[in-house]
């Protein structure tokens, strides 16, 4: 089985300030670990991935986030808010493992971000 | 490319009145998904294609049916509408093998009284 953990309902940030949203998971073997962000009233939007390789993933508009293998976390981060950057952050698991059809994902509850002027 | 869309944007039910949401990509994706989006819970499974032909359930199958019409094409049916199918239901495509994302349409708002 594989789960995803948003620890964060919503997170509050100054614009210009280091933005972080937390994500924890939980699988079997090994992650393949995803990052979505929605804007209002639309659909998700791919911002990173980790596969493998180099526990930092850089993404779109200045996001990276941190592969973290013995606390299981993949949090994201983004050194200067923006106020755009508000928005809801979703993070998604897979264990590659697992070769069941389809290659689900799992997501988490999703973190709304605020980012004030 | 179009990318993934979905059809309606918007949509108001009765209680037990049916209704299919159309879905269709155009990047000749192998794997196409539908889940629905709840304050709180995340995106939750419904059903996915991971092919043309077959089709298989998810999380929260009950009271949803899915018809893979060809490759490009994926509808969702709710032959019953319920309160409780309230939500916004989004599509997602992507290519076979790995590590490849989802991509994800704009999403369809149905509200059931």
């Amino acid at each position: 089985a594989q789960s995803v953990a948003q620890p964060e309902d919503q997170v509050n940030v100054a614009e210009g300030n280091p933005l972080t949203v937390k994500c924890t998971y939980s699988v079997s073997g090994n992650p393949y670990l995803f990052w979505y962000v929605q804007y209002p009233n639309r659909g998700l939007q791919f911002l990173l991935k980790y596969i493998t390789g180099d526990n930092l993933v850089k993404g779109s508009y200045g996001f990276e986030a941190e592969f973290n293998k013995s606390q299981t976390s993949f949090h994201l981060k983004k050194p200067s808010a923006l106020v755009s950057d508000s928005a809801l952050y979703f993070c998604a698991v897979r264990d590659f493992r697992v070769k069941a059809a389809g290659n689900k994902l799992t997501f988490g509850g999703g973190t709304r971000v605020l980012v004030k002027p | 490319n179009a990318g993934v869309t979905q059809t309606p944007k918007f949509q108001v039910l009765k209680t037990g009145q049916s209704m299919t949401l159309q879905c269709a990509q155009d990047m000749n994706h192998n794997s196409m998904y539908w889940y629905r989006q709840d304050p709180g819970m995340g995106l939750r499974l419904i059903y996915y294609s991971a092919s043309e032909g077959t089709t298989d359930k998810g999380e929260v199958p009950n009271g949803y049916n899915v018809s893979r019409l060809n490759k490009r094409e994926f509808s969702l049916r709710l032959e019953s509408a319920a309160p409780s199918q309230t939500s916004v239901y989004f599509c997602a495509s992507r290519p076979s093998g790995d590590p490849y994302e989802q991509y994800f349409g704009p999403g369809t708002r149905l509200t059931v009284t």
